[in-house]
């Protein structure tokens, strides 16, 4: 059974262009947790997904950024018109349910030029 | 505001030695979960305790939770320069989503 997948591992962007992280969560497991880490931070929940559902996304800034998760492939977190303060360190978890420990991807690294 | 707050921010000790580490929180929990991360790496999961419980172990681990408190603590025993990370408290409220704290940064030096 693989773990929590994310793509691509590490992403340069200059500042404007878009970003797609991709997240594909365990096997069996139907709900995605978006995380992302500044440097010498924790981790700041940004979005709480189900399939084809949006449950939380109260951690996501109003602009630029949207999540989605399909009932087919897997999760997407979406950074459109890229600036220098999206660099950071997105990380993706998956769990069969709620109240049950969420297993973390490896996450994203994100540098915008 | 910060849910979760870690103290200390770092320790240093010698292999063979136990490390300790607190997380503070605010609001009431479904359950707390303590993380290990690898400089550069993912997050490993090493503990879930839930609010109905006091204490835990796993290996040489062992988690302590204090409701009244708002307050648990993280112990390993014995340790060993490959425990050398950073450690991370979770708080899952009723919402599902975790917060985290800032972290305790572990050097064991062997």
């Amino acid at each position: 059974n693989a773990g929590v997948m994310q793509n691509p591992r590490h992403l340069v962007r200059r500042r404007g262009q878009e970003a797609r992280l991709r997240c594909s969560p365990m096997k069996g497991h139907s709900h995605v947790y978006w995380y992302r880490q500044l440097p010498e931070e924790g981790l700041k929940f940004m979005v709480y997904l189900q399939k084809e559902n949006i449950i939380d996304e109260s951690g996501m800034p109003k602009e630029r950024f949207s999540a989605e998760f399909p009932k087919e492939g897997p999760s997407i977190l979406r950074i459109q018109q890229v600036v220098r303060g999206d660099s950071a360190a997105y990380f993706c978890a998956s769990s069969p349910g709620r109240g049950n420990e969420q297993f973390f991807g490896p996450g994203t690294r994100l540098t915008v030029l | 505001s910060q849910q979760g707050e870690e103290d200390p921010q770092a320790l240093s000790i010698q292999e063979g030695e136990n490390a300790t580490m607190n997380c503070s929180y605010k609001t009431s929990i479904n359950n707390l979960q303590w993380y290990r991360q690898n400089s550069g790496r993912g997050l490993v999961h090493l503990i879930l305790i839930r609010s109905n419980e006091r204490e835990k172990h796993s290996g040489r681990l062992r988690v302590t939770l204090d409701t009244s408190k708002k307050s648990s603590s993280l112990l390993i025993t014995a340790s060993r320069a490959a425990d050398t990370a950073s450690y991370f408290c979770a708080t899952e409220l009723y919402t599902d989503k975790l917060i985290f704290g800032t972290g305790t940064r572990l050097q064991v030096f062997p």
